[in-house]
């Protein structure tokens, strides 16, 4: 089947400890993302990565770092999080980017919940 | 902000009604899809719409885009309680050399049996 994973689904954890969030695609996609989701805010872009070893920042990049190092894994890392990354976390991916643009459906993980205390 | 945005925020229907929920955006596109979304799960695509494309329809939905108006509205017909989610538009951003999807900020469907 299909699928983008993360995990875990739900974190909760202390302010300053490390920590990773993994997200594997069993699809081949070369394009992977992150998003988070807060209330009244939407979903926006944190980091992307276009293939292995491309990344660039999204919207709001700051505390947080990623890795590509294989095409079908890009975890989220977060070297001291703070309270204010408490949110709903998402990983999607695509095939490709084209010249038309991302002009296919994205395919999201089931979100990891995070929170800071 | 780049965000595009729904309209209603929050939509409450009966089983079997109608419910039409629109989207604006900001900048020019290459397509624009619509996704739901089951409480705090992952989104889950409904359909995509080309620029140049101005209605699609798929089962229930139909959706059409007026890019002279920079906006977009999905009607389900004979709504269901299943179809109790919220439902975001996106738009593929590519601005400064990025490249994202832009996310409305949703409305939140409920239908009541």
């Amino acid at each position: 089947e299909a699928q983008v994973t993360q995990n875990p689904r739900y974190l909760i954890t202390v302010t300053g400890k490390k920590l990773t969030v993994t997200c594997s695609q069993n699809m081949n996609h070369e394009y992977m993302s992150w998003y988070r989701q807060d209330p009244g805010l939407g979903l926006r872009q944190i980091y992307y990565s276009m293939n292995v070893e491309v990344t660039d920042k999204g919207d709001v990049p700051e505390g947080y770092k990623v890795s590509r190092k294989e095409k079908r894994n890009f975890p989220l890392i977060l070297e001291s999080p703070s309270p204010n990354q408490t949110s709903l976390y998402f990983c999607a991916s695509i095939p490709r980017v084209t010249g038309e643009g991302m002009n296919t459906e994205a395919f999201f993980g089931q979100g990891t919940r995070l929170t800071v205390v | 902000s780049q965000q595009g945005e729904e309209d209603p925020q929050a939509l409450s229907i009966q089983e079997g009604e109608n419910a039409t929920m629109n989207c604006s955006y900001k900048t020019s596109i290459n397509n624009l899809q619509w996704y739901r979304q089951n409480s705090g799960r992952g989104l889950v695509h409904l359909i995509l719409i080309r620029s140049n494309e101005r209605e699609k329809h798929s089962g229930r939905l139909r959706v059409t885009l007026d890019t002279s108006k920079k906006s977009s509205s999905l009607l389900i017909t004979a709504s269901r309680a299943a179809d109790t989610a919220s439902y975001f538009c996106a738009t593929d951003g590519r601005t400064s050399g990025t490249y994202k999807y832009i996310f409305g900020t949703g409305t939140r469907l409920k239908v009541l049996a």
